[in-house]
């Protein structure tokens, strides 16, 4: 069966660190991968896009990393502050997919002081 | 530029009742998408619309469920006769242009049903 998988533990870091976020997926071919950013009663903000072909993005504190092998994308915040603090979403569109996103339950973040 | 709209941000309905929760999508998009998020889980896809047509709809439930994008106005997402387990968030998103490497969905706020 499909299945994307992101840790349903929350993750505890301390301020400056690097906080680090996985998601798997299994039986999936994805084209492309997005990363979004989540606040309690609020919607999905997008962060971050990479697609099957490409192995690492950047965006100030932001990395992606996407390893179609491993079935594997890993999210990096580097210097993390406190308002890092929320729940990061990954999400995925199969090639031909059609631009439907399918995504993982989300890992919540919390950077403390 | 203002961003995607979704009203209202929360709806209380009784079982039995219809629920009509509206999108707007960014200026410039003509490309909506429905998500649905129930507590403790993840966002699941609904359907894919563009204007007067609907693109996907295999997330949505067979009965009770129907969404359309008119020509003009926003787009609809109708729940007829809810239920409880119809209470959940609500997500629109909109993007503007297909493309084969990929594309970003930009999502509103939300609309928070309750059925009681």
């Amino acid at each position: 069966s499909q299945k994307i998988e992101q840790n349903s533990e929350a993750l505890n870091i301390q301020e400056g660190k690097t906080a680090t976020l996985t998601c798997n997926y299994t039986n999936y071919s994805p084209a492309y991968l997005q990363w979004y950013r989540q606040d309690p009663g609020r919607g999905p903000v997008f962060l971050l896009l990479i697609r099957e072909n490409e192995k690492e993005k950047r965006k100030e504190r932001l990395k992606v990393t996407f390893d179609t092998t491993l079935k594997q994308s890993l999210f990096h915040i580097t210097a993390s502050q406190p308002a890092d603090s929320a729940t990061y979403l990954c999400a995925l569109e199969e090639t031909g997919g059609g631009n439907k996103l399918t995504f993982g339950t989300g890992t919540q973040l919390k950077v403390e002081l | 530029n203002a961003g995607v709209m979704q009203n209202p941000r929360h709806l209380v309905r009784r079982r039995g009742q219809e629920a009509r929760l509206r999108c707007s999508p960014m200026k410039g998009h003509s490309h909506v998408y429905w998500y649905r998020q129930l507590p403790e889980e993840g966002l699941k896809f609904m359907v894919y619309l563009q204007k007067e047509n609907i693109i996907d709809e295999s997330g949505m439930p067979k009965e009770r469920f129907s969404a359309e994008f008119p020509k003009e106005g926003p787009s609809i997402l109708r729940i007829q006769q809810v239920v409880r387990g119809d209470s959940a968030a609500y997500f629109c998103a909109s993007s503007d242009i297909i493309s084969p490497a990929g594309d970003t969905q930009y999502f509103g706020p939300g609309t928070r049903l309750t059925v009681l």
